[in-house]
């Protein structure tokens, strides 16, 4: 079983702040993506990363997957109040069609 | 282009009833996947559709099932329903296949069980 472990699981920052979000792995990943959530909506999807090693940039946000794909971060400079909300890392098995595990989520709450 | 939607968006069942979801995927994607999000949690996989049928399944019992129609519409079917069932339920649709790439999320339909 795939299990993805995600940390920490609340985060309560000021406007301005940095903040890193880790989600962590036994098992190897075809793909890693990252999703945000608000409070009555769907998932919606930030960034997908899917060679080891990979760093991806997003405005603010940065994505890494390590080097062994089991592992990836999610780092925000500068945290504004309205990148408050859920934030999901999802791993793609390589044989599991259609599967996405997702980690427990990280609440972020970024106060003005 | 229309986006995923799903019906109803809040119910309310007792212990035993049975329940049918909706969901309608984005236009032009043939794979529609169904996900359990408990309070607080992240969401788990329950099974995918792919051409009309079950392209694998999670960790769920047998009451829990799926239908997916021509126009690529898609049930989630839950019988014997159990007050652990209580989650919101989200539909995700992708066009990618069995290989899932991006997957376009509903709002969810909300489920209390009481």
């Amino acid at each position: 079983t795939q299990l993805l472990e995600q940390s920490p699981q609340f985060l309560s920052i000021q406007e301005g702040e940095n903040l890193t979000v880790y989600c962590n792995s036994s098992s190897v990943f075809s793909s890693l993506q990252w999703y945000r959530q608000e409070p009555g909506e769907g998932p919606v999807l930030l960034v997908t990363v899917v060679t080891g090693g990979e760093v991806k940039k997003l405005k603010r946000l940065t994505f890494q997957f390590g080097d062994a794909r089991k592992d990836s971060s999610l780092h925000i400079t500068a945290a504004q109040p309205g990148d408050t909300g859920l934030y999901l890392c999802a791993g793609l098995g390589g044989t599991s069609y259609g599967k996405l595990t997702f980690g427990q989520g990280t609440i972020l709450t970024v106060h003005p | 282009e229309t986006g995923v939607t799903q019906s109803p968006t809040h119910l309310i069942k007792t212990r035993g009833q049975q329940v049918t979801l909706r969901c309608s995927s984005q236009s032009g994607h043939n794979t529609v996947s169904w996900y359990q999000q408990a309070l607080g949690q992240g969401p788990q996989f329950i099974f995918q559709y792919y051409r009309e049928e079950e392209n694998g399944r999670g960790n769920f019992p047998p009451r829990f099932s799926g239908l997916q129609f021509p126009n690529y519409s898609s049930e989630l079917n839950v019988n014997a329903l159990e007050l652990d069932d209580s989650a919101l339920y989200l539909c995700a649709s992708s066009g990618q296949g069995r290989n899932t790439g991006e997957l376009f999320f509903g709002e969810g339909s909300r489920l209390t069980v009481l």
